[in-house]
């Protein structure tokens, strides 16, 4: 069984200031890697994806994420973050390549950006 | 696209009594996913489906939960009977081939008194 660990609880921090999430996922087997938000009230979205090739990935909203298989990490960055990014952040992984569907999802990081 | 159709979107009810939740994948998506979100547990995958057949039932609670997806088009989460316990945003997503992103739905905040 796959476990996806996220680092950080809750993470305050001010506008424009760079954000990193971490995560971590104990697995032997080859992943599709995710980061999803969800913001206050709102159902889960995806942020970015990797399922292969470059290993830094962009996503939506200037969000950004590097897959090191050595480390079995997937972080999240945000080189200046906005008062609109404050929602709760989701790491989420899959087997790449098998008929196990599912999604292991990371506790979540609460983000909380000051205006 | 319509996106992920949930129903209701808040249900509040007593104890004991039986609840249903209703959703509605994306059409041509053939994966169909459930899941419960509490404070205390975080998000947790309940059930899902792949070409309407239950794939994996492990994360449900117990015997009073059960889900069927009688098409490609329709899934039901039921609770007989209901408790407090229960109480929490149910969502369901739907993906195309399985392992792919997951698109979620609005979600359904269910309060058991």
């Amino acid at each position: 069984a796959q476990s996806v660990s996220q680092h950080n609880h809750h993470v305050i921090l001010s506008e424009a200031a760079s954000l990193e999430l971490g995560c971590n996922y104990s697995y032997g087997g080859t992943v599709n890697l995710f980061w999803y938000v969800q913001y206050p009230g709102q159902h889960l979205q995806l942020l970015l994806k990797y399922f292969s090739g470059d290993p830094l990935v962009k996503g939506i909203k200037g969000f950004e994420a590097e897959f090191i298989k050595s480390k079995f990490s997937f972080n999240l960055r945000k080189p200046s973050v906005q008062w609109s990014d404050t929602a709760e952040y989701f790491c989420a992984v899959s087997n790449k390549g098998s008929n196990d569907y599912k999604l292991s999802f990371g506790a979540g990081t609460t983000v909380t950006v000051r205006a | 696209d319509a996106g992920v159709i949930q129903s209701p979107r808040h249900e509040v009810t007593e104890m004991g009594q039986e609840v249903t939740l209703r959703c509605k994948p994306i059409s041509g998506h053939n994966s169909l996913f459930w899941y419960r979100q509490t404070m205390m547990r975080g998000l947790e995958l309940l059930i899902y489906f792949n070409n309407n057949v239950p794939i994996d039932d492990s994360g449900m609670p117990e015997d009073r939960f059960s889900a069927k997806m009688p098409n490609a088009s329709f899934s039901t989460l039921k609770i007989q009977p209901s408790e407090p316990r229960d109480s929490a945003v149910y969502f369901c997503a739907s993906s195309f081939q399985g392992a792919d992103e997951q698109y979620f739905g609005p979600g359904t905040r269910l309060t058991v008194t």
